[in-house]
């Protein structure tokens, strides 16, 4: 069965303090991964796909990386404004473009 | 990335009206829209796929006599809540994918309640 599980559920760090944020995959093939931020109240806002393990992106402080097992979002020098719910989706090749939904990790930063 | 709007922002009604909520993509054509509901402290549940032009794709357990989609152009779909209940509140949210039929790019979704 399709799953996707992120971890940690939440995440507080202090201003400046990096971190790495997990979303390990199970799926029958991979078309995409998808990486995005949800602030309260808020739609998702996209910020990345992955398509193919080795393959990283990058956007401003945030980088993600992709193996066949995992995608990890580092964070570097986190500032306040980047608290969200992260959230993680995979696109299976037989899925008819549908995305399986992590459950998100909270991410705070103190200042 | 494609910009996605949606109408009401929030919405406030009572037990057994309808409630239609408007998604808008404001700069690209979309052949594909998607519609989730998400509840409190929870991940984003798919509710409907739907094509312009042709009837919509129901999750299981969703039903399309209480939630009716169309998506009459490239560029609005609607979700009509009909009859709606207490426990239809929730926080609606469409997506449009883009041109790769990929990546979804989502709306500022519309908070429902029903009282």
């Amino acid at each position: 069965e399709d799953q996707v599980t992120q971890s940690p559920e939440a995440l507080r760090l202090q201003e400046g303090e990096s971190s790495s944020l997990n979303c390990s995959y199970t799926v029958s093939g991979l078309r995409g991964l998808f990486w995005y931020r949800q602030d309260p109240g808020k739609g998702p806002e996209f910020l990345f796909t992955l398509y193919s393990a080795g393959e990283e992106k990058e956007k401003e402080r945030l980088k993600a990386t992709l193996t066949k097992k995992e995608s990890f979002l580092h964070i570097t020098a986190p500032k306040p404004e980047d608290s969200a719910t992260y959230l993680c989706a995979v696109q299976a090749t037989d899925s008819n473009y549908q995305l399986i939904w992590g459950a998100g990790t909270k991410l705070i930063i103190k200042p | 990335g494609a910009v996605v709007s949606q109408h009401p922002s929030w919405v406030i009604c009572k037990s057994g009206t309808s409630v239609k909520i408007e998604c808008r993509s404001l700069d690209f054509q979309a052949t594909t829209m998607f519609w989730y509901r998400q509840f409190p402290k929870q991940s984003l549940m798919l509710m409907a796929t739907s094509n312009e032009g042709s009837k919509a794709t129901y999750e299981q357990g969703v039903e399309k006599d209480k939630f009716l989609i169309n998506h009459a152009s490239l560029t609005l779909s609607t979700l009509t809540v009909t009859s709606a209940h207490p426990e239809d509140s929730s926080f609606y949210i469409c997506s449009v994918a883009g041109s790769n039929q990929e990546t979804q790019y989502f709306g500022p979704g519309t908070r429902l309640l029903v009282l």
